[in-house]
């Protein structure tokens, strides 16, 4: 059974920083993208960014929001994935998920998700 | 920065048939995905490349996409489809990945 499952989340100060995690089993991890989703309390669903997988040369490409702030890595023995924010802003309050790519650029399996809440 | 429209909201008898609609410009020469989102749960993908469906979404679900719209079909409406839809794509342009904003889903 495929599962991505997100941790660290948390309530930070503005300016601060934070790291999540994302725990996938189930599939070959290093065969796919990875993706980071966020949405902010009540509203629609953002893109965060993305790594391609080992054959792609683990490419990451980041929304122009968090881009120079935010950093993705993966662990492919670990199969493991981490969201580095840091310069947080209150606007980056959201709950985050961690996404496996499918085909195209779809997103096929989700996490829960982790809340992220940056407030003084 | 590519731009997907979707109306905010819809509402749909059971039994009917729902159309929901996502614009953006030339969208036909994307692949579009659709996912649907119940509150307080993660988004599913309820169908990818326009038309495409994953393993276990009903075919009550369909999807289609030409010029500057794509459409998630939904038939025979139940009680348990009320949720948010969003449309995705990826911009080439911009080598981002693009959400619309997505429609809330009313079962009457």
């Amino acid at each position: 059974e495929v599962q991505v499952v997100e941790s660290g989340g948390g309530l930070v100060q503005p300016g601060g920083s934070l790291r999540l995690s994302c725990a996938a089993s189930g599939f070959i991890f290093s065969d796919h993208y990875m993706d980071w989703v966020r949405q902010a309390p009540g509203k629609g669903l953002e893109w965060v960014g993305r790594t391609r997988n080992k054959a792609n040369s683990y490419i990451t490409e980041y929304a122009a929001s968090v881009k120079g702030r935010f950093t993705i890595s993966r662990d492919d023995s670990k199969n493991s994935l981490s969201l580095q924010m840091n310069s947080l802003k209150t606007e980056d309050t959201a709950v985050y998920y961690c996404a496996r790519g499918g085909s195209g650029s779809s997103l096929d399996f989700w996490g829960q998700g982790t809340l992220v809440t940056v407030s003084s | 920065s590519y731009v997907l429209t979707q109306p905010p909201s819809m509402s749909v008898a059971p039994g009917k048939t729902a159309r929901i609609t996502c614009g953006g410009n030339n969208i036909g020469s994307k692949s579009v995905h659709w996912y649907q989102q119940k509150p307080g749960q993660a988004p599913v993908l309820v169908i990818y490349y326009d038309s495409d469906r994953p393993s276990g979404i009903p075919d009550r679900f369909s999807g289609s996409n030409s010029g500057n719209t794509a459409t998630l079909t939904i038939s025979r409406v139940e009680a348990g489809d009320e949720a948010d839809y969003y449309c995705q794509v990826w911009d080439n342009s911009s080598d981002h990945k693009v959400f619309g904003g997505g429609t809330k889903l009313t079962v009457l």
